[in-house]
């Protein structure tokens, strides 16, 4: 299987303040259509996963801009410009290029 | 808008069987646009995709756990359903059923969640 490894697992972040996620797969996530398929979701504190971001930097209807992704290959980022309240979570990575599709461990956000 | 909800016994003994319903609301569980899966969350750890289904027949298992799995769906009740055989205290989590979509879209994820079941296996 993929092994998708996220850094860091856990973010302090200042109100206002940006932040960054760092996901790294075993395999290049290239597929053979030459797309890449590295999501992201939010998991807010006692509620389901949310998918923010798919294939790699589309933001889901309803995220707001302050949430980018990006990156190729084997590296990925998600980029949260300013942090708000409404951030505090765990976000994960998965990739749906190779199969099983597989998540990343999280990177649980709180503010400082 | 669609909505899912899952259901079934929060408890269950060790080597007996788990089963669990997703209803579908708001669409058709026979809709050529969506696959429908099962994810698990064992408490405080990350998301393990389970397995999906697609118009009724089609289905794919995550290897580590295709051995126990069955996927399968009851169109009169717009439902999909989870069996999980010989469970074991590993097998302890937060289910999770999810709607995904078909084809090559399949490969972004999931985009509408139910809210999660909790599952513990003991005796």
């Amino acid at each position: 299987d993929v092994v998708m490894t996220q850094s860091p697992l856990s973010l302090p972040v200042t109100l206002g303040q940006p932040a960054s996620i760092s996901c790294r797969s075993s395999q290049s996530l290239v597929y053979t259509d030459a797309n890449t398929y590295l999501n992201w979701f939010q998991q807010r504190p006692g509620q389901s996963p949310r998918r923010l971001i798919y294939k790699v930097s589309n933001r889901d209807s309803g995220v707001p801009d302050r949430f980018s992704g990006s990156g190729s290959g084997t590296d990925f980022t998600l980029k949260i410009s300013r942090v708000e309240a409404d951030d505090v979570g765990v976000y994960y990575c998965m990739q749906g290029t190779h199969w099983p599709y597989t998540f990343g461990q999280g990177t649980k956000l709180e503010i400082k | 808008q669609v909505q899912l909800q899952e259901s079934g016994p929060g408890l269950v003994k060790p080597s007996e069987t788990l089963s669990l319903s997703c209803t579908v609301s708001g669409g058709s569980i026979t809709s050529a646009n969506y696959y429908w899966n099962w994810i698990r969350q064992p408490a405080g750890k990350g998301l393990e995709w389970i397995g999906r289904i697609y118009i009724r027949e089609s289905t794919n298992y995550n290897p580590s756990l295709k051995s126990r799995v069955t996927i399968s769906v009851d169109t009169s009740k717009n439902q999909f359903s989870l069996k999980l055989t010989s469970v074991t205290a590993a097998d302890t989590a937060v289910y999770y059923c999810a709607r995904g979509g078909s084809l090559i879209m399949a490969r972004y994820g999931m985009d509408v969640w139910g809210q999660g079941t909790t599952v513990t296996v003991s005796s």
